[in-house]
């Protein structure tokens, strides 16, 4: 199975940071790497796909990149409603997987 | 809208069974995989398998494969997972969710609401 480790677990910011999450595979996993946002009690939200294609409706200061096995989450200018915990989503291979998440906090 | 409707909170001793529904709408059901996910308090998500509505594909995940059954009912656009031999660490919200496919990546667009399943003697 292919392990998601993402770094660091926890973080604290503040409105208007930068702010950036890594997530590193224990493979090479070409670009089936996602991002999704999970508030608490509600169903995780799919923000970027394929890497980094942003989803419809989601804003432009969420970005990914990445390649092989090693990949990052950055949102620039964070708004209140960006805290949250985000866990990043490998669909290479079957089982797929997650990361154990990375909880943003002011 | 393209929604997808599980069916509610389940409490169940340990060594019971579980099925849980999830209802698609708003979209050709038959034309995307339905991936089933747990979530264990506090924990990441986790994957449980997939089954396509419109045809015969099934694929479990190797730690659930000798308790987990994944059906269809394409009259009604429904999939159902049964997990059995329930443990008090299975205790999870599962969650059904829609793959989509796109620059040759499988990622979950749709998710259900959760079904909260609480495994307890």
């Amino acid at each position: 199975d292919i392990q998601m480790t993402q770094s660091p677990s926890s973080l604290s910011a503040s409105v208007g940071d930068r702010v950036t999450f890594t997530c590193r595979a224990s493979q090479t996993i070409t670009n089936s790497l996602n991002w999704y946002q999970q508030k608490p009690g509600k169903a995780p939200k799919l923000l970027i796909s394929a890497v980094s294609t942003l989803q419809s409706g989601v804003p432009s200061r969420f970005s990914g990149g990445g390649s092989g096995a090693d990949f990052t989450l950055t949102i620039t200018s964070l708004q209140p409603e960006d805290f949250a915990t985000y866990y990043c989503h490998q669909s290479d291979s079957t089982p797929y997987t997650f990361g154990q998440g990375t909880k943003l906090g002011i | 809208q393209v929604h997808l409707e599980q069916s509610g909170a389940e409490v169940k001793p340990p060594g019971a069974s579980v099925k849980i529904s999830c209802k698609a709408s708003g979209y050709t059901v038959s034309h995307y995989d339905i991936h089933w996910v747990r979530q264990a308090p506090g924990q990441g998500p986790e994957w449980m398998g997939l089954v396509h509505p419109g045809g015969g594909r099934i694929v479990y995940a190797q730690k659930f494969r000798d308790r987990v059954t994944m059906t269809r009912d394409t009259s009604t656009n429904t999939v159902y997972m049964h997990l059995s031999s329930l443990r008090s660490d299975d205790t999870a919200v599962y969650y059904c969710a829609r793959e989509v496919v796109a620059q040759g990546s499988d990622s979950f667009d749709i998710w259900g609401q959760g079904t909260l399943v609480t495994v307890s003697s």
